[in-house]
């Protein structure tokens, strides 16, 4: 079965460093999409970011950017200058087998951004 | 906001009770799913639509759960017979193509 695998539980960081959240997955497909989701306490789920496998340029949004290591499936996000609003649960996901596009989730990394 | 919306927000029921969730993407969104999301653990796929046609179901979805999209438009998902263990989040998501958006989710608490 396809997996996502977080290592890392919970994290806390202080406000303006930088931090990195880690995830390495299991596929057997050769092009697939891989995404970060942020879902803060009690709100909805929201795309952070997302990259396709098949290109070698680590995505980048704003102050969030991933490294991407194919060979190891390694896909890990980097917050930069993280800020209070940062604070909420991060989920790695990619997609599952078929044409459905459907996405296998890790389970999930809680940080926490201090003051 | 993703534009996507679920109602109801929460749901308490008595074990053995029906219940009935729905799910409204954008207009755009042609691909939608529902995921259940326990405490403590990401979301896990239940089933997918492609506009109106339910091209594909976890095994997590037992006989119990059903699943339609009428017109290719709005989503529902009925749980019958609650169980205690159905207790969680459920959340849709719609998407046009490789990216998915998700609603609020609907909180079930089935006592």
């Amino acid at each position: 079965a396809q997996t996502v695998t977080q290592s890392q539980p919970e994290m806390s960081v202080q406000e303006a460093e930088t931090v990195t959240l880690s995830c390495t997955y299991d596929t057997s497909e050769n092009n697939y999409y891989l995404f970060w989701y942020k879902q803060p306490p009690s709100r909805q789920m929201i795309l952070v970011i997302r990259q396709e496998a098949y290109k070698q340029q680590n995505a980048t949004e704003n102050r969030f950017s991933v490294n991407f290591q194919k060979a190891a499936k390694s896909f890990s996000l980097k917050i930069s200058d993280s800020q209070l609003g940062d604070t909420a649960m991060y989920f790695c996901a990619s997609e599952g087998r078929g044409a459905t596009n459907k996405l296998i989730f890790g389970t999930g990394t809680l940080l926490a951004v201090q003051p | 906001d993703t534009g996507v919306s679920q109602d109801p927000r929460h749901k308490i029921t008595k074990r053995g009770q029906n219940v009935t969730f729905r799910c409204d993407p954008i207009s755009e969104h042609n691909r939608l799913y529902w995921y259940r999301q326990t405490l403590g653990q990401g979301p896990e796929f239940l089933t997918y639509f492609q506009n109106e046609a339910q091209l594909e179901k976890s095994r997590l979805l037992s006989d119990r759960f059903s699943a339609e999209r009428p017109k290719g438009s709005f989503s529902t998902l009925e749980i019958q017979r609650t169980e205690q263990g159905d207790s969680a989040m459920y959340l849709c998501a719609g998407g046009q193509s490789d990216t998915q958006y998700f609603g609020p989710g609907t909180r079930l608490t089935v006592l």
